[in-house]
């Protein structure tokens, strides 16, 4: 079965400190690989995506993330966090077979950047 | 450049009541979704649509129907609302291909009692 897996619920750091964000997969076949962003009472926000290419992919507000086949995971990176980075991310995994490009989501990591 | 737009934003029902959540998308994609977001679930998806006249079951379909008359709208009805429906629903939109970004709507949050 196609999954993804957030395994932290939350990251604490402090501002100014680099942050790393979790996330690992499995998914049949070569995989599209999705980070978005969820600030409260909002939509979620698209960051950056992995198609094909360079393993370390950069994204919006700074946000880079290393896909790693070996480990199968596509961890989230800010060298330098900001308080206003503090949101709910979720990474997705576009799920093969079908017509279609639906995303099988994490369950999310609260991200919370302490002044 | 409204985007995605869900109405309503807020709604409270009664058990066994019927309500349609309304998604409108104006970027002219052709693949729209429902999804559910609960605490310590992510996002679920509920039901799809590659194109016009067409829908498709995702994850959790059940207790749900949805309808996909014209491009820019996909419907979601709940014909006997239960408390485990309970959620923030979110419609999202994408052009076709498996690359693309699915763009999302702000979300509707339904409580039902």
């Amino acid at each position: 079965a196609q999954s993804v897996a957030q395994p932290e619920d939350q990251v604490n750091v402090a501002e100014g400190n680099p942050l790393t964000v979790k996330c690992t997969y499995s998914v049949s076949g070569n995989p599209y690989l999705f980070w978005y962003v969820q600030y409260p009472n909002r939509g979620l926000q698209f960051l950056l995506k992995y198609i094909t290419g360079d393993n370390l992919v950069k994204g919006s507000y700074g946000f880079e993330a290393e896909f790693n086949k070996s480990q199968t995971s596509f961890h989230l990176k800010k060298p330098s966090a900001l308080v206003s980075d503090s949101a709910l991310y979720f990474c997705a995994v576009r799920a093969y077979g079908g017509a279609t490009n639906k995303l099988i989501f994490g369950t999310g990591t609260l991200l919370a950047v302490q002044p | 450049n409204a985007g995605v737009t869900q109405t309503p934003k807020f709604r409270v029902l009664k058990t066994g009541q019927s309500m349609t959540l309304l998604c409108a998308q104006d970027m002219n994609h052709e693949y729209m979704y429902w999804y559910r977001q609960d605490p310590g679930m992510g996002l679920r998806l509920i039901h799809y649509s590659v194109g016009e006249g067409t829908t498709a079951k995702g994850e959790v379909p059940d207790g749900y129907n949805v309808s996909r008359l014209k491009k820019q709208n996909f419907l979601l009805g709940l014909e006997s609302a239960a408390p485990s429906q309970t959620s923030v629903y979110f419609c999202a939109s994408s052009a076709r291909g498996g690359a693309n970004v699915l763009t999302f709507g702000a979300g509707s949050r339904l409580t039902v009692l």
